[in-house]
């Protein structure tokens, strides 16, 4: 069966300091991989997906960034923390095509 | 871009009580997904339909893609059932991406 891995469960982060991320799934081959954000009180904000290795693209600008050096690993990083990327991140995966997407446990991300 | 409202944003019900949460879209979709989130953050994906209805237990979804409209039924609540529910459409795309809805926060009482 396939399942997802998501790390840190929470952090705790200095404004300006760097993020890394990790969510690998195992089980399935070439999935989509996603990551959302959920700021204190808001909806559910689609981040970046990624349909293959090395394919990212960004739904929303800001001072965050994505990648996938491998088939079923997806990074979200930065360089320098900002007080708004406070939130919980979320990774999720599907098969190619329209699926259900199966969600991580989430990290909850505080910037000091 | 697709609009997707969820009505009511919040809920409480007595244990027992028959339960409709409501999330209409605005532009013509793929499929919509009913997924709930726990307080602890996770989320599990309830159903996804492009049509008609689904049923895994207590939980019922319908969509109506006429009126770009669909609801999802809980009968004879339990406190269990407690929980933030998330509408959510995915488009006509190869990323299967998904727009969410702002939630419907649920609280049943025992």
């Amino acid at each position: 069966s396939q399942t997802i891995h998501q790390w840190p469960a929470t952090l705790v982060q200095p404004v300006g300091s760097p993020l890394s991320l990790e969510c690998t799934v195992e089980g399935t081959s070439n999935p989509n991989l996603y990551w959302y954000r959920q700021a204190a009180g808001r909806g559910l904000q689609l981040l970046f997906y990624s349909v293959g290795i090395g394919q990212i693209s960004s739904e929303v600008p800001q001072n965050l960034s994505a990648s996938r050096p491998q088939d079923r690993q997806f990074i979200l990083s930065s360089k320098k923390l900002l007080l708004s990327d406070s939130g919980f991140y979320l990774c999720a995966w599907s098969p190619q095509g329209s699926q259900p997407q199966h969600f991580g446990d989430g990290t909850r991300l505080s910037i000091l | 871009k697709n609009e997707v409202e969820q009505s009511p944003q919040n809920l409480t019900a007595q244990e027992g009580e028959f339960i409709t949460i409501n999330c209409s879209y605005s532009v013509g979709i793929s499929a919509l997904h009913w997924l709930q989130q726990h307080p602890g953050g996770g989320i599990v994906s309830l159903f996804m339909l492009s049509s008609g209805k689904k049923k895994h237990g207590r939980l019922i979804a319908t969509i109506n893609i006429q009126e770009k409209h669909s609801s999802l039924h809980i009968t004879a609540s339990h406190p269990r059932d407690s929980a933030v529910y998330i509408c959510a459409v995915s488009a006509y795309n190869a990323g299967n991406m998904l727009t969410f809805g702002g939630g419907t926060r649920l609280m049943v009482k025992p």
